[in-house]
């Protein structure tokens, strides 16, 4: 079974400044992507950025950057320039795909982020 | 529209009664999940659709909990004899048929068991 970890409930960052959000996971599988989506109190689950699995190069999508490290099964989320708006709970999310029964995402227990005026 | 749309919004329901949960997913996406999320917890897989086909449905926590897409598009997840433990919001996400599609996520309906 796939489990994703977030280790970090709770975090704030100052506006304008970096904060980096962790997230490590464990599973068999050499084929895999990951996720990082962002949920505001509108609850609507809002994708960030998507990392292949066997691509080598970080994903970056604008302020948002990821420390993809394979061997340590490791993938945080780098968000640069803070910006109140950035407030949310973020979630690291697993997934294999191509499967009969469909993607399977499997997600971590969440980050919630506050940024500071 | 063109995104997911769910509804309602919010649901109270009293212990014992029956609710449905309605999804619209993205004009011309194959797969629909349904997703249940407790307070401050991450989104739990409960069922998967292609299309019309209830491929997956392993993660139903109980044979209370029944889900359809008859036509594969509008879903709904029924709930019957509602219990105090099903308050959550159950999320609805749709996607396309493919190795690197990401799920595309409605608001959610919270329900709220009394």
């Amino acid at each position: 079974a796939q489990t994703v970890t977030q280790s970090q409930p709770e975090m704030s960052v100052q506006e304008a400044e970096t904060v980096t959000l962790s997230c490590t996971y464990d599973t068999s599988e050499s084929n895999y992507y990951l996720f990082w989506y962002k949920q505001p109190p509108s609850r609507q689950m809002i994708l960030v950025i998507r990392q292949e699995a066997y691509k080598q190069q970080n994903a970056t999508e604008n302020r948002f950057s990821v420390n993809f490290q394979k061997a340590a099964k490791s993938f945080s989320l780098k968000i640069s320039d803070s910006q109140l708006g950035d407030t949310a709970m973020y979630f690291c999310a697993f997934m294999k795909p191509y499967r009969i029964s469909g993607n399977q995402f499997y997600f971590g227990t969440g980050t919630s982020l506050t940024v500071i005026p | 529209g063109a995104g997911v749309s769910q509804s309602p919004r919010y649901k109270v329901a009293k212990r014992g009664q029956d609710v449905a949960l309605r999804c619209d997913p993205i004009s011309g996406h194959v797969s629909l999940f349904w997703y249940q999320q407790a307070l401050g917890q991450g989104p739990e897989f409960l069922t998967y659709f292609q299309n019309e086909a209830q491929l997956d449905k392993s993660g139903l926590p109980s044979d209370r909990f029944f889900a359809e897409r008859p036509e594969g598009s509008v879903s709904t997840l029924k709930i019957q004899r509602t219990q105090q433990e099903d308050s959550a919001v159950y999320l609805c996400a749709s996607s396309l048929f493919g190795r690197a599609s990401a799920l595309h996520f409605g608001n959610g309906t919270r329900l709220t068991v009394t």
